[in-house]
């Protein structure tokens, strides 16, 4: 059971290039959701999903794209890379919206220059 | 104001003692009460779920949480340097999507 798995661990972009960072669960979870992490303050929500095809927004979407067309795959897009979305992002899921805990993945870390 | 205030530490201790981590809100509205462990360079894991008030013991670990305070607690007791770790405190409830803390970072020294 590998729980959330995100793919890459580390990248390295240049301001306006794009990229997907990659995010699979295998618990059949409703929900998933990415998070960004910055030193100080904590981490803040930029898109969910609760069930395949189904998206929303959260705090801090502007820049980032999402889409869900299966329960275990919810990739996050980041259409020009700034250098203010050098963080390092949080796959998340599980099995209803509000009221279960989460399951994080072990993140990727990005830096755009 | 945030919605939950987190002290970020550092929290330095020898080992062996008695730890107190701690978090304030403010939304009365929220009903569920998380605590997250963080190693370095690793996503958050869930060490203690509550529900409304009281304590709920679970080990070396007691999570305490004060409704009519807006207030939640994580005691560690007996420390180790295995508990060297950034603490997350988390909230949902009432409607509300899961809100973090900013993370407290504890080191435990030998």
């Amino acid at each position: 059971n590998a729980g959330v798995t995100q793919t890459p661990k580390f990248q390295v972009l240049k301001t306006g290039q794009s990229m997907t960072l990659q995010c699979a669960q295998d618990m059949n979870h409703e929900y998933m959701s990415w998070y960004r992490q910055d030193p100080g303050m904590g981490l803040r929500l930029i898109h969910y999903s609760v069930g395949a095809g189904i998206t929303d927004q959260g705090e801090v979407p502007n820049g980032y794209n999402v889409s869900r067309s299966t329960t275990e795959d919810f990739p996050l897009r980041l259409l020009s890379a700034a250098p203010s979305q050098t963080s390092v992002y949080f796959c998340a899921s599980s099995p209803d919206r509000l009221n279960s805990p989460l399951h994080f993945g072990n993140g990727t870390r990005l830096t755009v220059t | 104001q945030k919605e939950v205030e987190q002290d970020p530490g550092p929290l330095s201790v020898p080992e062996g003692a008695i730890v107190s981590l701690n978090c304030t809100y403010s939304n009365s509205a929220f009903q569920y009460f998380m605590w997250y462990r963080q190693y370095s360079r690793k996503g958050p894991e869930l060490l203690m779920y509550t529900y409304s008030s009281g304590n709920k013991e679970d080990g070396r670990f007691t999570a305490q949480v004060d409704k009519s305070s807006k207030y939640i607690s994580l005691f560690i007791r007996d420390s180790q340097p295995s508990d060297s770790a950034t603490y997350l405190c988390a909230m949902s409830g009432g409607g509300f999507k899961t809100i973090f803390g900013a993370g407290t970072r504890l080191f435990v020294k030998a």
